[in-house]
């Protein structure tokens, strides 16, 4: 079984200010874990993935996340929030190797005040 | 950028008709969903496709019926619409050997009146 706990709804930042969405999950698998975001009215696009090789993970749009096994968690960090970062982003957690196993989060949703 | 789409993005229909959600990509992922998502909710799995031939229900229960005749094209049919369907549904598909991701369309809002 497995699941996602996405810890804040809304996380409120200012422009230029770090970010930080938390993450974290439970799996009796080896888990592959993704950040995914999701502007308003449009589809889920990837920010990263992590699946077994680096701990720390790079993502698009100066986004990185690092899988800590021990604290079971996979948060998402921006050292500096910009305005078009303003979007709902998933955690989503999955049995590696089996893509129909998707778990996602409940979402939070990033406000960047000016 | 993910080479899926679907049609139509927005939709208002009738209780009572049939509708059918389209939807399509170019990557030739054998692997496709169905989600569900209702408004400041996570996406729950309603349907998926292993490839041609094959469909799978998912974990949340739907009236929603899909089929898989080509591998690029997953559409998902609504016989008889009821308000409870209003919802936004998102494709996605995946390939396995990019490690399972799953890529998404911009989804299909649905308003049942």
């Amino acid at each position: 079984a497995q699941s996602v706990t996405q810890l804040d709804s809304h996380v409120s930042v200012s422009e230029g200010t770090p970010v930080l969405l938390r993450c974290n999950y439970s799996s009796s698998y080896s888990p592959s874990l993704f950040w995914y975001v999701q502007h308003p009215n449009k589809g889920l696009q990837l920010l990263l993935k992590y699946t077994s090789a680096a701990t720390l993970v790079k993502g698009i749009n100066g986004f990185e996340a690092e899988f800590k096994k021990s604290e079971t968690s996979f948060h998402l960090t921006k050292p500096s929030a910009h305005m078009s970062d303003a979007a709902e982003y998933f955690c989503v957690v999955s049995r590696r190797n089996y893509g129909q196993n998707f778990v996602f989060g409940p979402g939070t949703r990033l406000s960047v005040l000016p | 950028e993910a080479d899926i789409y679907q049609t139509p993005r927005y939709l208002v229909i009738g209780t009572g008709k049939k509708i059918t959600l389209e939807c399509s990509q170019t990557m030739g992922h054998d692997k496709m969903y169905w989600y569900q998502q209702d408004p400041g909710m996570e996406l729950h799995l309603i349907h998926y496709s292993y490839g041609v031939n094959s469909t799978e229900k998912g974990d949340l229960s739907s009236e929603s019926t899909v089929s898989r005749i080509r591998t690029e094209h997953f559409p998902l049919t609504l016989e008889s619409a009821r308000p409870s369907h209003t919802s936004q549904y998102l494709c996605a598909s995946s390939d396995p050997r990019g490690g399972e991701t799953q890529y998404f369309g911009p989804g299909t809002r649905l308003l049942v009146l």
